[in-house]
């Protein structure tokens, strides 16, 4: 399969501990992003790298939660201190930095339940 | 905070009919896309239609642009069971910004 692929699907967690979520891109591709989206809504933008280079964050990135893509290839999400709040389904998505016109190709995401 | 807002939230109609979405958003676009999601899963893009374009077709799919009403939307014809899933408009104002998603359109297609 040569498509993005997350690690794991799903991960239920005591409130309190840390979590890391993995994230492999489409080989070629070199900007990856996060979103989060929690039943109902649509998927909302938390950070994205261009190679390893992070270049945005979004606010609903707090100090809990920190991103890396070490080598320009996969990434890793991990939250801190999780709280019931961060009950949601992460998703990974990755895209060719060809201009503006590009498509994002989407993870099947990672349900993360806090309890 | 997500832009777009999809209308209806759920719609709900017998196979072979069309399936209208809306979407309308706030601020000055590049360009909108549409996404496909079934359900717990990721999202699947549609088609994209650029700021200048007033519409676009692919397949089974129509989408129009009005960028003077900040609005959009995507027309599924001849639907199929298959077809249902939720369906996001996400808006793309340039060329580094991330995508801004809707809330979505739940579609059933009932066989």
């Amino acid at each position: 399969d040569t498509g993005v692929s997350q690690d794991p699907r799903h991960k239920i967690t005591k409130r309190g501990q840390n979590v890391t979520f993995r994230c492999d891109p489409i080989s070629e591709h070199n900007r990856l992003y996060w979103y989060r989206q929690t039943l109902g809504q649509g998927p909302e933008f938390l950070t994205y790298f261009q190679n390893e280079a992070q270049l945005e964050k979004s606010r609903l990135l707090s100090d809990r939660f920190s991103a890396e893509r070490p080598k320009g290839s996969f990434s890793t999400l991990e939250i801190q201190r999780t709280e019931q709040g961060d009950s949601a389904m992460y998703l990974c998505a990755s895209s060719l930095a060809s201009g503006v016109l590009y498509e994002q190709y989407f993870g099947p995401g990672t349900r993360l339940t806090v309890t | 905070s997500q832009q777009g807002e999809e209308d209806p939230q759920a719609l709900s109609i017998q196979e072979g009919e069309n399936a209208t979405m809306n979407c309308s958003y706030k601020t000055s676009i590049n360009n909108l896309q549409w996404y496909r999601q079934n359900s717990g899963r990721g999202l699947v893009h549609l088609i994209l239609i650029r700021s200048n374009e007033r519409e676009k077709h692919s397949g089974r799919l129509r989408v129009t642009l009005d960028t003077s009403k900040k609005s959009s939307s995507l027309l599924i014809t001849a639907s199929r069971a298959a077809d249902t899933a939720s369906y996001f408009c996400a808006t793309v104002r340039s060329g580094n910004t991330p995508l801004v998603f809707g809330k979505g359109t739940r579609l059933s297609v009932i066989a």
